[in-house]
């Protein structure tokens, strides 16, 4: 089974629309984080958000936030008031523990290639 | 300062020829990390280095050798490569293993 899943290949939104990017997990782990991280066609892998599995509010950070619903294993990212320069591949990841022999290394999703338009 | 740098930016190289990517981050990270990522796939772990030593290889071929220098430092040595081979690597550091992972520009390499 994916332990990282992003069903939207590609999404379009008009700039200055809110847009909500979806990310569904599996992990037998109590502790584990979330992250998601944007690639603009530069290459470089920008860190937007994290969610640790503990914690009881969603996390927030400027125009994103994420809306994390533990029981339904989901984490999706919210970018409101969306600007031409969000246009960019957006990655979900995971972090799991020890418990899982994870090693806590990073298993990412398949990603979603966002595009804003005028 | 969340800064990870990478040199150079673009290579290419030939099957036979010998190079090395650099990455070096002042942010008193003591984790680093090497990726492999082809286009329009995420990102693939290649080698973990926690507290200067490796602590992940993901079975990655011999022809890719990591080195960590110093803390500041993690150098990938090529050699022999494939065409394969061909990607964008991507540097990473973090505080500890357990921390947000701080990723560098990348370097595009093309083997010919």
């Amino acid at each position: 089974a994916q332990k990282i899943t992003q069903t939207q290949p590609g999404m379009f939104v008009q700039e200055k629309e809110a847009v909500t990017l979806d990310c569904t997990y599996d992990t037998s782990d109590p502790s584990y984080g979330l992250f998601w991280y944007k690639q603009p066609s530069s290459g470089e892998m920008i860190f937007l958000i994290y969610q640790g599995s503990y914690d009881q509010q969603n996390a927030t950070e400027g125009r994103y936030s994420l809306n994390f619903q533990k029981a339904r294993k989901s984490a999706n990212l919210v970018i409101s008031a969306s600007q031409l320069g969000d246009s960019a591949m957006y990655f979900c990841a995971m972090r799991e523990g020890a418990l899982t022999g994870g090693g806590n290394k990073l298993t990412f999703g398949t990603g979603t290639q966002l595009k804003v338009e005028l | 300062d969340t800064e990870v740098t990478q040199t150079p930016k673009h290579l290419v190289m030939g099957m036979t020829n010998k190079k090395s990517l650099k990455c070096e981050q002042h942010m008193g990270h003591r984790a680093m990390y090497w990726y492999k990522q082809k286009a329009k796939k995420p990102p693939e772990l290649m080698f973990v280095y926690s507290y200067e030593k490796l602590s992940i290889n993901e079975s990655v071929p011999s022809r890719f050798s990591p080195e960590c220098p110093n803390s500041s430092l993690l150098n990938l040595h090529l050699h022999a490569l494939q065409p394969e081979d061909s990607a964008l690597y991507l540097c990473a550091s973090s505080q500890n293993p357990r921390e947000t992972q701080y990723f560098g520009p990348g370097t595009r390499l093309l083997v010919l």
